[in-house]
């Protein structure tokens, strides 16, 4: 089993749509997660820190389950410029101290 | 403004040859990464470094080996490429050891052929 699992897609939304990404981790001792974004032919960047309580940046808003060991982003009023690839990442637990990334997960925003 | 640059955009190299990539970083940043990424298999950790001198197995460090011989500059080498280590190899650095934010360079596409 892997250690953070993602549905890779790709989703498709129209333009103004809401969409949400999901993401499950094995390991319960993980301490941290995020969200990287990555660019068609570029390179991963941080999106946002997920946290117990919720965690809302503008029009992104992610969660963490702990006892479900579960993750998720929600996108609201999409933009093309929101197409991209989107890596659930966990820190720590088993893995020591280092990022684990999931495969990503691919969203195409249509007009 | 944060920059992590790497040697080489696209590489190709033949079997058996041996193979430096190169790592820059100028954020004086503690932490080093090398990974590969691979479709279906996601961004997957080679070797780090914590400091200067130092370097840690990451998940996959069979037939690669690293050297940090100063702070700014992290490289990976291939003792002899071959054909199952056609990848993209993306290097990060991150300040320390409890900081999560990785900065990523743009990445080496390496072709062996």
């Amino acid at each position: 089993r892997k250690e953070v699992e993602q549905d890779p897609g790709p989703f498709n939304v129209p333009e103004g749509a809401t969409v949400a990404f999901n993401c499950t981790y094995s390991n319960s001792a993980s301490q941290s997660f995020f969200w990287y974004r990555q660019d068609c032919r570029k390179e991963p960047k941080l999106l946002m820190s997920v946290y117990s309580s919720g965690n809302e940046d503008g029009r992104f808003t992610a969660q963490l389950n702990r006892a479900s060991q579960y993750i998720s982003l929600l996108i609201r009023d999409s933009k093309l410029s929101d197409s991209a690839t989107y890596l659930c990442v966990v820190w720590g637990g088993g893995g020591g101290n280092k990022l684990t990334f999931g495969t990503g997960t691919q969203l195409k925003v249509e007009l | 403004d944060v920059k992590v640059t790497q040697s080489s955009r696209y590489l190709v190299k033949r079997t058996g040859e041996k193979v430096f990539l190169e790592c820059v970083q100028d954020m004086d940043h503690e932490n080093m990464f090398w990974y590969r990424q691979d479709p279906g298999l996601g961004l997957r950790l080679i070797y780090f470094s914590y400091d200067v001198k130092m370097k840690e197995k990451g998940d996959i460090p069979e037939g690669y080996s690293v050297s940090r011989e100063k702070k700014e500059r992290f490289s990976l080498i291939l003792e002899s490429a071959s054909t199952n280590q056609t990848s993209m190899y993306l290097c990060a650095s991150s300040r320390s050891t409890l900081t999560y934010e990785q900065y990523f360079g743009p990445g080496t596409r390496l072709t062996v052929t």
